[in-house]
């Protein structure tokens, strides 16, 4: 099963910051936050990924809070392509390997 | 680069008959993936590999099996289809843990 909890879906208005929580309270201490994306029903796109400090990229900024227990996926100025559905995923070692989970995320609509 | 290809993009089977769902990748990554997408729902992992000669299974592996003879392909064979089989399938492939993974465009299959 997923470890992390996202809610269902979340409308963000053209131009304004969309901000996508994650909670994942059971994340150990070597397990990455990865966030992806699905339009339509394409495959899904890497967005961004981090471990325990705040990450930015050309796409979007990641913050996780200090004891790592929930996270918040920022794009800073959501546009109509950004309409999708947003995946927080936590993933680390098991077994000796690595394997992305995915629940059913969090489903943005940008309004014009 | 064409990244990870899937083939074929759309196919109707008959209950009972099989088939190969075909994933090829050219960018040499030793991870790769396979994943279904039932409508409105997320991704459910089904098999994956480290390596060429290495896989494992997933959260729903039952009713598939899988290769890794070369590190470039990693089909997903159904044997006997089923109506529950229908959904979209995502291949996709990662250099190493904690690096993105890169999805092919999906093979919608429908079992009638």
């Amino acid at each position: 099963d997923a470890k992390t909890t996202q809610p269902p879906s979340m409308d963000c208005a053209e131009g304004r910051a969309a901000n996508l929580p994650c909670n994942h309270s059971t994340i150990s201490g070597n397990e990455y936050v990865y966030w992806y994306r699905q339009i339509h029903s394409q495959g899904p796109q890497y967005i961004i990924h981090g471990l325990k400090n705040n990450e930015t990229n050309e796409m979007a900024s990641l913050i996780i809070t200090e004891d790592r227990k929930s996270s918040t996926l920022i794009l800073p100025h959501a546009t109509l392509r950004d309409t999708a559905v947003y995946y927080c995923i936590s993933m680390g070692p098991t077994s000796g390997t690595y394997k992305y989970i995915f629940g059913t995320g969090t489903r943005l609509k940008v309004l014009a | 680069n064409a990244g990870v290809t899937q083939t074929p993009k759309f196919r109707i089977l008959k209950i009972g008959q099989s088939m190969t769902l075909q994933c090829t990748q050219d960018m040499n990554h030793n991870y790769m993936y396979w994943y279904r997408q039932d409508p409105g729902m997320g991704l459910k992992l089904i098999y994956y590999s480290v390596g060429a000669g290495i896989t494992d299974k997933g959260e729903v592996p039952n009713g598939y099996n899988v290769s890794r003879s070369t590190t470039e392909d990693f089909p997903l064979r159904l044997e006997l289809a089923a109506p529950s089989q229908t959904s979209v399938y995502f291949c996709a492939s990662s250099s190493d843990s904690y690096t993105e993974a890169f999805f092919g465009q999906g093979t919608r299959l429908t079992v009638v």
